[in-house]
């Protein structure tokens, strides 16, 4: 069974970072490109940023770029994004998903960014 | 902001067909797959639709996707009230970015 469980969201002061991870099994990870996607409250989905399979390539939305930055473990499974000069209006429930298929998805974590 | 254009809402009976657009450019669904996510009520988005009219598996094909040009099209028939969810599609743009509809909330009346 594919999983893609996030974790590391919670409250943070405005500037203050943020680390994400995404743990992922049941299908090839270091075969797929990854992505991060936000959903801001009451609002529509947002892509962030995205990472090819080896890591080798990233790219990133214009409203984060410059602050977060985004990685994989290939070897755990797993995928990241450094969230860092946090601002009020990255507060978002924040998914990895697989950006080759858009097939598999994660539960989501919610970061809320306030003082 | 995004630069796939939805309609914020579609609504029908229970039974009947909605078809939802998305409307973008040449740079991104004039040149790139489409792809329909479906989003219910506090859950995660999931792939209804990939390649511009493809079905994964286990989505029935009560849902529909078709494309010309820079726009492309979702259709539901035999609307059902688990049906009632939040719709986006998405696709890739010229600089690598991919980009999501404003999304389109299915009311079942």
């Amino acid at each position: 069974e594919v999983q893609l469980l996030e974790s590391g969201g919670g409250l943070v002061q405005p500037g203050g970072s943020l680390r994400l991870s995404c743990a992922a099994s049941g299908f090839a990870f270091s075969s797929y490109a990854m992505s991060w996607v936000r959903q801001a409250p009451g609002k529509g989905l947002e892509w962030v940023s995205a990472i090819t399979g080896s890591g080798g390539s990233t790219y990133y939305a214009d409203s984060v770029k410059g602050r977060f930055t985004i990685s994989r473990d290939n070897s755990k499974n797993t995928l990241f994004l450094q969230m860092n000069s946090l601002r009020g209006e990255d507060t978002a429930v924040y998914y990895c998903a697989d950006s080759s298929a858009w097939f598999y998805w994660g539960q989501g974590t919610l970061v809320t960014v306030s003082s | 902001q995004s630069v796939l254009t939805q309609p914020p809402s579609v609504s029908a009976a229970p039974g009947q067909k909605v078809t939802i657009s998305c409307s973008g450019s040449s740079s991104n669904i004039g040149n790139n797959d489409v792809s329909w996510y479906q989003q219910l009520p506090e859950t995660a988005p999931q792939l209804l639709i990939y390649g511009n009219d493809k079905r994964p598996s286990g989505i029935p094909d009560r849902f529909s996707g078709s494309k010309s040009g820079t726009s492309a099209t979702l259709g539901i028939t035999g609307l059902q009230t688990g049906d009632e969810a939040d719709y986006y599609c998405g696709t890739w743009d010229s600089s690598l970015h991919y980009v999501f509809g404003t999304g389109t909330k299915v009311t079942v009346l």
